[in-house]
C-alpha cells in the first residue's frame, strides 16, 4: 500500500498569499496518477487537480501541482477567502487507492 | 447533469444491519466505475473500494475486505454500500464518486455524491 504523507497539518496565509501544499509518496506513484481534492465543512470532497498536473473542470488557474514520482506540490498562487478548506492527495496508481490526511488551509 | 444522489441519515444499533444506496444519473452509469469512501467524525478520506456497474467487478481495500459488502443494481443506477453486523466503529460519513473516465479503475473521481451519515449507538 502506497503511503501519503502531507504537510503542514495547518497552514494560516492571508488573502492574496502563495500557498504550497506537499504531498509524498512512500513509493513512487507510478503514471502521474496523482489528484488533489479540496474539502469544505459539510461538503463532499471536491476534485481540483488529476494526473499531477492538470486541472479539473471549472478550477481557477490559480490551483496548480506539480511533482513526479514520491514528491508532489499543490500551490494556491493568490489565496482568496474562498480556498479555507481541507485538501487531500490521493494516488490511484496502485490498489488500494490511498488518500493523504490532509492539510487545513486557514485564511486570516 | 451528472448527479450521485445517496440516501438519508442512518442510526442503527451495533449489530443490526444496513444498506445505503447511491443513484447516478446524467451520465452512462454502466460504463464509470463507482468508488465507496469513509470519513470519520473528524477525520480524513479512506478509500473502501470500487465497482464497475457494468458487469460488478468489484475490489476492497484490505481495510475493508469482509467488513463490508459493495454491490450495484444497474437496472436502476444504483450501487450500494452494505454491513450485516454494525459496530460503534462504523459511525461515520460514507461518500460514493464515480470515476472520471470510462472503462478504467484508475482514474480520479470527479463526481461524489452528498454523503450519507451513518451513526452506530447503542
Amino acid at each position: 500500500e502506497i503511503v501519503l504523507t502531507q504537510s503542514p497539518a495547518t497552514l494560516s496565509l492571508s488573502p492574496g498569499e502563495r500557498a504550497t501544499l506537499s504531498c509524498g509518496a512512500s513509493q513512487s506513484v507510478s503514471s502521474n496518477y496523482l489528484a488533489w481534492y479540496q474539502q469544505k465543512p459539510g461538503l463532499a470532497p471536491r476534485l481540483l487537480i488529476y494526473d499531477v498536473s492538470s486541472r479539473a473542470t471549472g478550477i481557477p488557474d490559480r490551483f496548480s501541482g506539480s511533482g513526479s514520482g514520491t514528491d508532489f506540490t499543490l500551490t494556491i498562487s493568490r489565496l482568496e477567502p474562498e480556498d479555507s478548506a481541507v485538501y487531500y492527495c490521493q494516488q490511484y496508481a496502485s490498489s488500494p487507492r490511498t488518500f493523504g490526511q490532509g492539510t487545513k488551509v486557514e485564511i486570516k | 447533469e451528472v448527479r450521485l444522489v445517496q440516501s438519508g441519515a442512518e442510526v442503527k444499533k451495533p449489530g443490526e444491519s444496513l444498506k445505503i444506496s447511491c443513484k447516478g444519473s446524467g451520465y452512462s452509469f454502466t460504463n464509470y466505475w463507482i468508488a465507496w469512501v469513509r470519513q470519520m467524525p473528524g477525520k480524513g478520506l479512506e478509500w473502501m473500494g470500487i465497482i464497475y456497474p457494468g458487469d460488478s467487478d468489484t475490489r476492497y481495500s484490505p481495510s475493508f475486505q469482509g467488513q463490508v459488502t459493495i454491490s450495484v443494481d444497474k437496472s436502476i443506477n444504483t450501487a450500494y454500500l452494505q454491513w450485516s453486523s454494525l459496530k460503534a466503529s462504523d459511525t461515520s460519513i460514507y461518500y460514493c464518486a464515480k470515476n472520471a473516465m470510462a472503462g478504467s479503475s484508475w482514474q480520479p473521481s470527479d463526481y461524489w455524491g452528498q454523503g450519507t451519515l451513518v451513526t452506530v449507538s447503542s
